[in-house]
């Protein structure tokens, strides 16, 4: 199965609600990171939490990490319409500086 | 702050065609890594280099090279262009110190959106 799967695919919220993105991977990792991309357009990223953290928060960004579950949760909170755009989770496995992408969420904010 | 740049944004081909992708990286960054995105996909892995040396190698056809030169600058050479080599080809940098830390911010450049007819 692929690694770094993400839930949900897609996910349509109204400006102002918080949104939640989940990532599950299969092997051990080194850290997490999350990127995100306007249609087409580049990677940015966003946060990078290490294996032996548990959480992270940057702005209106909140990482979570669990490693027994082997999964992470993005939250996005007081979202705006500008947050539309798609998110990856992609994971750094040992031994190796690759990053795995998930699919990714394609997350729409409505004004 | 100086980003990871990309030449040239966008390339059209014929088939059977090469093409050579140009990535520069982050002042002080010394490894360089390059991701393929098809249309709808997710990013996947090519190769990496690390100091002039190829690091990690992905699902990268035989049919593409690559290298990093003495600036740190990379190139990624396609020949036999097929038609599903159209995609979103990344270059990422990061301040790597070897294989075993694989712990750091991999910063993406804009994309080089190459197109084969």
């Amino acid at each position: 199965s692929q690694q770094g799967e993400e839930d949900p695919q897609a996910l349509s919220i109204q400006e102002g609600e918080n949104a939640t993105m989940n990532c599950s991977y299969k092997t051990s990792i080194n850290n997490l990171q999350w990127y995100r991309q306007n249609s087409g357009r580049g990677l940015v990223h966003l946060i990078l939490i290490r294996s032996n953290e548990r959480e992270k928060h940057s702005g209106r960004l909140r990482v979570t990490l669990d490693t027994s579950k082997k999964s992470s949760s993005l939250l996005i909170t007081a979202s705006r319409a500008a947050d539309t755009a798609s998110y990856f989770c992609a994971t750094a496995q040992g031994g190796s500086e690759k990053l795995v992408f998930g699919k990714g969420t394609k997350l729409t904010v409505n004004p | 702050a100086a980003g990871v740049i990309q030449s040239p944004r966008h390339l059209i081909k014929e088939k059977r065609e090469t093409a050579t992708l140009k990535c520069y990286p982050i002042p002080r960054h010394d490894t360089v890594y390059w991701y393929q995105q098809g249309p709808g996909q997710d990013p996947q892995f090519l190769i990496s280099f690390y100091e002039k040396m190829q690091s990690d190698k992905g699902s990268i056809p035989d049919r593409f090279s690559a290298q990093q030169f003495s600036d740190y600058h990379s190139e990624l050479n396609m020949s036999s262009l097929e038609l599903g080599d159209s995609a979103l080809y990344f270059c990422a940098s990061s301040l790597g110190q070897g294989w075993d830390l694989g712990t750091d911010t991999q910063y993406f450049g804009p994309g080089t959106r190459l197109t084969v007819l």
